[in-house]
């Protein structure tokens, strides 16, 4: 099973910073990495899908980079709606795996 | 618009069984993989399941084989999670997820709660 690390659990920024999130993978998953945004009570949403694709209407402010066993997403400037928990997620082999979550929260 | 609606959480026993369906509009269902997440009370999510299009591959994470099945009625736009056996640790919600964008999980229901309990 591939194991997804994220880090920081918890970031701390303001409305208007740079948020920069980290998964890292037990071994490669190419780029076969996606991240999702998490608000309570809600159910996730795709952001990002294999590594670096924005899904649909999901605003430019978002980017993913990386492949095989490093990946980071960015938000360029934090909106308000943006603060949430986000997951990396992989779909290199099964069982598909999810990191344990970032959360975001405002400082 | 594509949406997806699970139903059929609730309240059982350890031991018991229930069974999850899931109704699909608005996409071509029967094209599609689709797939079953859930996520424990405070926890994060995990991937339990997925079924190919014609229901002829199935899925499952090692925790809940044999006791979980998946399946679908491609005639009915329904995908279904028959659960035998459950265990405290299966209590979560129960995402309903479609799998149309390069295999990710690109549309998620509102999810229902299954809640395992004597």
């Amino acid at each position: 099973e591939i194991v997804l690390t994220q880090s920081p659990a918890t970031l701390s920024l303001s409305p208007g910073e740079r948020a920069t999130l980290s998964c890292r993978a037990s071994q490669s998953v190419r780029s076969y990495l996606a991240w999702y945004q998490q608000k309570p009570g809600q159910a996730p949403r795709l952001l990002i899908y294999d590594a670096s694709n924005r899904a649909n209407g999901i605003p430019a402010r978002f980017s993913g980079s990386g492949s095989g066993t490093d990946f980071t997403l960015t938000i360029s400037s934090l909106e308000p709606e943006d603060f949430a928990v986000y997951y990396c997620q992989q779909r290199g082999s099964w069982p598909r795996t999810f990191g344990q979550g970032t959360k975001l929260e405002i400082k | 618009e594509v949406q997806l609606v699970e139903s059929g959480g609730g309240l059982v026993q350890p031991g018991g069984s229930l069974r999850l369906s899931c109704a699909a509009s608005g996409f071509s269902f029967s094209a599609y993989w689709m797939g079953w997440v859930r996520q424990a009370p405070g926890k994060g999510l995990e991937w339990v399941a997925n079924i190919n299009d014609d229901g002829s591959e199935k899925y499952y994470v090692d925790s809940v084989k044999g006791r979980f099945t998946i399946s679908r009625d491609n005639a009915e736009n329904s995908l279904y999670l028959q659960m035998n056996s459950l265990r405290a640790e299966d209590a979560a919600v129960y995402y309903c997820v479609s799998l149309m964008l390069m295999m990710f999980a690109d549309v998620w229901g509102q999810g229902t709660t299954v809640t395992v309990s004597s």
